[in-house]
């Protein structure tokens, strides 16, 4: 599976969006990318994830440029308990194929 | 509709002692992943299973360890002879594969579990 780069940190205003950066340079084709987070050692939570069409759901958006090398993963009113270590994965489709966490980027919501 | 489930929540072992972590997959779904968070350290993939077999091991100790996800009943996590840097968090999570929640042309999407925070003293 590709390998994601993402910053370590970053602090957003409470109420205002969030974007999260990754680059991917070296997805492949057949690459989804998917993000999680963990909130102070809950068990990671499923996000979003999208081939190469930006997708939206009740939680987030995801915006996968037209190269698919780098997305952005955009919390539209972030809040206090959207504090949380957030991970962009890269993984190849294939039921049943493991999801590699890196470090991802802590994001603390600030007030 | 209930996430994936684990228990014990919390585990405290004395080394040498065996500790079983259970996993009840969210309904419908029939792929399991355990993954082991060491304190300070990212998330690690140790195996995957489906209903009576186990496909990938590749994470997995080479001792000690050992999963199985029976054809009835959770999946177990078991540890044996635990020793203090087994000391870490202990997560499931479960995946549709082909059929419920199943979406085609798109990946498999796993859900996690809270956790089982094990302890050894």
């Amino acid at each position: 599976d590709a390998k994601t780069t993402q910053p370590t940190s970053m602090d957003c205003a409470e109420g205002r969006a969030a974007n999260l950066p990754c680059n991917h340079s070296t997805i492949s084709g057949n690459e989804y990318v998917y993000w999680y987070r963990q909130i102070h050692s809950q068990g990671p939570q499923y996000i979003i994830h999208g081939l190469k069409n930006n997708e939206t759901n009740e939680m987030a958006s995801l915006i996968i440029t037209e190269d698919r090398k780098s997305s952005t993963l955009i919390l539209p009113h972030a809040t206090l308990r959207d504090t949380a270590v957030y991970y962009c994965i890269v993984r190849a489709y294939s039921y049943g194929n493991k999801l590699v966490f890196g470090a991802g980027t802590i994001l603390r919501v600030k007030s | 509709n209930a996430g994936v489930m684990q228990n014990p929540r919390h585990l405290v072992r004395r080394r040498g002692q065996e500790a079983r972590l259970r996993c009840s997959p969210m309904k419908g779904h029939s792929h399991v992943y355990w993954y082991r968070q060491l304190p300070e350290e990212g998330l690690k993939f140790m195996v995957y299973l489906q209903k009576e077999n186990i496909i990938d091991e590749s994470g997995m100790p080479k001792e000690r360890f050992s999963a199985e996800f029976p054809k009835e009943g959770p999946s177990i996590l078991r540890i044996q002879q635990v020793v203090r840097g087994d000391s870490a968090a202990y997560f499931c999570a479960s995946s549709p594969g082909q059929g419920v929640g199943y979406r085609p042309g798109g990946a498999d999407t796993q859900y996690f579990g809270p956790g089982t925070r094990l302890t050894v003293l």
